[in-house]
Order: C-alpha cells, then structure tokens, then sequence
C-alpha cells in the first residue's frame, strides 16, 4: 500500500470553526491531492499540489485552501465551515518523483469531517 | 461535458461466476484509465490500470478491456468472491493532473 496517512480520522466541529486536515505521504510523489466525496457524486477534487508551494484549485474549491511547505504534507484549510462541507475528504498521490511517468494515483482512507 | 458513468449501479452475482462491471466515458482524449475498489469506510484501492494504446491488461482474477471506438471500459472479475463486494468506479485521465470519476457500482455477492 502507498504511504499515505490522513489526520483527523474522523472530526465533528460546528459552523464557523476553522478545520485543517492533514495528508502525509512517505512516497515522494510530486502531485498531491484533495478530493472529497459525497454520495451520488464521483470523487471531486478540491486543490492540487504539483510541487512544494505549487498549488492550484480544482472544481470544487471554494471555501478551501491548501499549503504545501514539504513534498511529504499537503494541508487542506476550511476557515469556516459549513455544514455543506460535511463530507469524507480523500487525500491521493501520483507521480513518483524523479521516477518515469505513470498516471498511477493512490489514495489515503479519508477523513470523515461532519459540520454540525 | 466531460463525464464517467456506469451503466448499472448495484450488480448482484452468485459467488464463483464471474463479474463484468463496465464504464462509459465521453473525453476521447483520455489516455490512461484506472479501476478501483473501495470498501465500507476505507479509501478506494487501485486494482488496475490500462493506457490508451491497449485493448486488454489482465491482473490476477481481473481484467480490463478498453473499447476506444464506442468510449466503453469494462473491468471482469473471475470466479468472484465474498471479499470482492464493495463499490466499483472508473477513472479516466486525459491531462497532466486531472483524474475524472464516475460514481460506482456496487457489487454484491451472493452465496
């Protein structure tokens, strides 16, 4: 299994808190990602890190941000949340630096954020 | 738009036959796909992956089989078991970074 390791596992908070989660990888891959999962609904990425302070936003980036500050961790931010943020949040990986290209990504086993 | 479906949502097999659990995408530009399975509470697992200049990649009691013409992916399970039930979805690749999923399917396996 790769190495990823999200933190929280799970987390309750309440509307207008600040939320950070955590994704950790021992890979060294150069693209990191957020996604969030909802049912009815695919895997949609929030942001992406393709590289140490290189960040972009996804399809579903609003009230999110991210920092990237080493190639091992990737910080999805809610400022203030909203219960329409309650959600499993997936962090995944692809590309192994230095490595050849192979499109491979790799999941983490989420976090379940729930907004009262 | 850009889209990955599957055609049924919950698919019912007896245990021992075997599972075809397909996908449509609409990108023809998509050039790398992947199958995942994910169970209850866990992240999706990678099972297998197949670029776009092949038909067919065979994994162990899996295999993917790439229809470019009709923008059809599927992924067989042979000899299917108790421990493959959870939800199935595809993904398609067709840029750098952009990984786009559908929603699953989810297998359930009768004894």
């Amino acid at each position: 299994d790769a190495g990823i390791t999200q933190s929280p596992r799970h987390k309750v908070t309440e509307t207008g808190t600040p939320v950070t989660l955590r994704c950790h990888q021992t890979e060294n891959h150069r693209y990191m990602y957020w996604y969030r999962q909802d049912p009815g609904h695919g895997l949609r990425l929030i942001h992406y890190s393709y590289g140490v302070k290189d960040t972009d936003k996804g399809e579903v980036s609003d009230g999110y941000s991210v920092s990237r500050s080493k190639t091992e961790d990737f910080l999805l931010t809610l400022e203030s949340a909203t219960s329409s943020q309650t959600s499993v949040y997936f962090c995944a990986i692809s590309e192994r630096g230095g490595g050849p290209t192979t499109g491979e990504l790799f999941f983490g086993e989420g976090s379940r954020l729930t907004v009262l | 738009g850009e889209s990955v479906g599957l055609h049924l949502p919950t698919l019912s097999v007896q245990e021992g036959d075997n599972s075809i659990i397909n996908c449509a995408y609409s990108n023809s530009a998509s050039d790398y796909f992947i199958w995942y399975k994910q169970e209850s509470g866990k992240g999706p697992q990678f099972i297998i992956d197949i670029r776009s200049n092949m038909d067919k990649r065979q994994g162990q009691r899996v295999t993917v089989l790439l229809n470019k013409t009709v923008k059809h992916l599927s992924l067989q399970i042979a000899a299917t078991q108790p421990g493959d039930s959870a939800v199935y979805f595809c993904a398609e690749k067709g840029g750098t970074y952009k990984y786009i999923f559908g929603t699953g399917t989810r297998l359930k396996v009768l004894a």
